[in-house]
């Protein structure tokens, strides 16, 4: 089982319109969760933290439910210059020290 | 605030050729990781760095591949001879704190075919 599992997508969006994703992990143990954007051909950029008790960043909202080990993304209102991958990151404690694993990504189009 | 810089941004070579990539953290971050990202794949991690010494090199082929940031700085990555499947983009990222709480910055990248 991969670490970090995410629907590849893509999300087909229009304009205006709501999105959302979510991104499973596997380690109970895990302590943060981010979601990076990495436009094409381009790095990944941090996007924003998740905390445990949901958090928003204008038209972003995360959630993260550690009970049932997902976390989520939710874009309202979209717009043309969303369109990108959404890399779900997760970091969790082995071996005494912390490792980020990465999703393979989510794919946003939104078309106008 | 300057990012983090990574060198050469492509680079073609035949496979069983060597190449090296080059990367400046940002300064001030003592960790420092190199990531491995094949197309429609998420990063995956090769090598991490605190200050000049490894903290996890679990996933790097250790056949071909080295890295090493000797005064604590820079870092290179090396492959020795390349394959194939080598071709991807290699991430350089660096975080102020080990643990990664606050996430990391990436620099742009190399892109490296191998043909």
């Amino acid at each position: 089982r991969k670490e970090v599992e995410q629907d590849p997508g893509p999300f087909n969006v229009p304009e205006g319109a709501t999105v959302a994703f979510n991104c499973t992990y596997s380690n109970s143990a895990s302590q943060s969760f981010f979601w990076y954007r990495q436009d094409c051909r381009k790095e990944p950029k941090l996007l924003m933290s998740v905390y445990s008790s949901g958090n928003e960043d204008g038209r972003f909202t995360a959630q993260l439910n550690r009970a049932s080990q997902y976390i989520s993304l939710l874009i309202r209102d979209s717009k043309l210059s969303d369109s990108a991958t959404y890399l779900c990151v997760v970091n969790s404690p082995e071996g005494g020290d912390y490792k980020l694993s990465f999703g393979a990504g989510t794919t946003v189009t939104v078309r106008a | 605030e300057a990012g983090v810089a990574q060198s050469p941004r492509y680079k073609i070579i035949e496979k069983r050729q060597s190449v090296a990539f080059w990367c400046n953290p940002i300064s001030g971050h003592a960790t420092l990781y190199w990531y491995q990202q094949i197309l429609g794949q998420g990063p995956k991690l090769l090598i991490q760095f605190q200050n000049n010494g490894v903290v996890d090199d679990s996933q790097l082929p250790k056949d071909r591949f080295s890295a090493e940031r000797l005064k604590g700085v820079d870092s290179t990555l090396k492959i020795q001879p390349a394959k194939l499947e080598d071709s991807a983009v290699y991430l350089c990222a660096s975080s102020l704190m080990p643990d990664a709480n606050y996430g990391y910055t990436f620099g742009s990248g190399t892109r490296l075919t191998v043909v």
